[in-house]
């Protein structure tokens, strides 16, 4: 099957612009989560969808950041404006259910951005 | 969410068998054990998980003692390929995948 994929793989933007992220969950994931690494810190959750609803968002650093799964299919991180502490990793995830046993996540190689 | 304390790092040789334990004290009744290993420029990948006693797959073993403050994740016979971050979590089976990463453990296997 084909694993989850992110696109771009990297994106350098000016502090002050608009950078979307997008996701592909593994066919049938209902699950899709966002985490990210910034400044070579640990990796943080984001948020996470249950198809096209938000299930939790507890780890969205800021009204900067918007996150959307229309049709509970693919999602898009949108950060608006950047800063520059926005830079780092944002990986995204996708588990075929809720829970935790038997259900591991499946992640994507990441987007690498970098605001200047 | 329950803590968990690893080593930041550990160093072997090819053919080696690793053992990494990870500690978490306040572990609950509904939480499980996952481990993860991460490439650079990848994202983690799925290794094991588990509740209790052992388990083994293809690739590893996790042993968890039976009061669950800590497990160990073996790694048989190691080659260069094996050199990662490995992480180990652990998740509340109702409260979904919103894991809590740490710093991980990274090896590296010499030859």
């Amino acid at each position: 099957e084909a694993g989850v994929t992110q696109f771009p793989s990297h994106s350098v933007i000016e502090k002050g612009q608009t950078v979307t992220l997008r996701c592909d969950p593994i066919s049938g994931h209902d699950n899709l989560y966002w985490y990210r690494r910034v400044m070579g810190k640990e990796i943080k959750f984001l948020l996470h969808f249950v198809k096209e609803s938000k299930q939790d968002e507890s780890g969205m650093p800021n009204n900067r950041f918007l996150a959307e799964r229309t049709g509970g299919t693919y999602s898009t991180l949108k950060v608006q404006p950047a800063e520059l502490e926005d830079s780092g990793v944002y990986f995204c995830a996708s588990s075929q259910a809720f829970r935790v046993h038997n259900s591991p996540l499946h992640f994507g190689n990441g987007t690498r951005l970098t605001v200047t | 969410l329950a803590k968990t304390t690893q080593p930041i790092s550990m160093d072997s040789y090819e053919g080696q068998e690793v053992n990494i334990t990870c500690s978490h004290n306040n572990i609950a009744t509904n939480d499980y054990i996952t481990w993860y290993q991460q490439f650079p420029s990848q994202g983690p990948r799925f290794i094991i998980q588990g509740y209790k006693t052992k388990v083994t797959n293809e690739v590893a073993s996790l042993f968890i003692p039976a009061d669950r403050k800590s497990s160990t994740l073996s790694l048989p016979r190691v080659s260069l390929s094996d050199t990662a971050v490995y992480y180990c979590l652990v998740g509340d089976n109702n409260a979904g995948n919103m894991l809590t990463f740490g710093g991980g453990t990274r090896l590296m296997v010499k030859p």
